[in-house]
């Protein structure tokens, strides 16, 4: 069974600290995407990983894939309310998903003053 | 550019009642799939289409019909709706494999809320 797996599922921050999400993935995939959504709103990409090693940073985000460990991380800098939300990762298996994504749980933010 | 655009928004049916959520797409990407979303689930794929005319079940397809006569359509049926399918929809839309490896990025309408009394 494919499973992506997001921890921790809540976050709650302070302000101007830093923090790592955890994306877990149980099959073969070299393509890894991050999402975030805001409450009542649709998805947003935030980043999109395509190899081993890739490293991708916009902001206080940062984001890292190593396929060999299954493991993408979403590293938050000094994080400030804005960053407050809901992320997702998704995983594109390699084979025998038809080219869909496979979702996380998601993992919901709040940073506090 | 309009992106994924769905309608409605909000809908409230009662048991046993059929609708239609629409979907449509003006960036003329081939692939396209139905989401929904519950609290502590994640999304999870109710159908998908890689190109007109194709179509194919995801994880929870039942009590869904879907169908894909255009690239830019895609509508999902509820053809006979139940409480266990109050949840917001989400359809989303990319270029798919054959645009290469960015092509399966997806891009998100703004969702439908739908509850079933």
């Amino acid at each position: 069974e494919l499973k992506v797996e997001q921890n921790p599922l809540f976050l709650s921050m302070q302000e101007g600290k830093n923090y790592t999400i955890y994306c877990n993935y149980s099959t073969t995939s070299d393509r890894l995407y991050w999402y975030r959504q805001d409450p009542g709103k649709s998805l947003e990409s935030l980043f999109v990983l395509l190899s081993n090693g890739a490293v991708k940073q916009e902001g206080r985000l940062m984001a890292s894939l190593d396929t060999k460990a299954r493991l993408s991380t979403l590293h938050i800098t000094a994080a400030v309310h804005d960053l407050s939300a809901t992320y997702f990762c998704a995983v594109l298996p390699t084979w025998g998903s038809q080219g869909n994504l496979i979702f996380g749980k998601g993992t919901k933010l709040s940073v506090k003053p | 550019n309009a992106g994924v655009t769905q309608t409605p928004k909000f809908q409230v049916l009662k048991t046993g009642q059929s609708m239609t959520l629409q979907c449509a797409q003006d960036m003329n990407h081939e692939y396209m799939s139905w989401y929904r979303q519950d609290p502590g689930m994640g999304l999870r794929l109710i159908h998908y289409s890689v190109g007109a005319g194709i179509t194919d079940q995801g994880e929870v397809p039942n009590g869904y019909n879907v169908s894909r006569s255009t690239t830019e359509d895609f509508p999902l049926r509820l053809l006979s709706a139940a409480p266990s399918q109050t949840s917001v929809y989400f359809c989303a839309s990319s270029l798919g494999f054959a645009a290469g490896e960015v092509g399966t990025e997806a891009f998100f309408g703004q969702g439908t809320r739908l509850t079933v009394v």
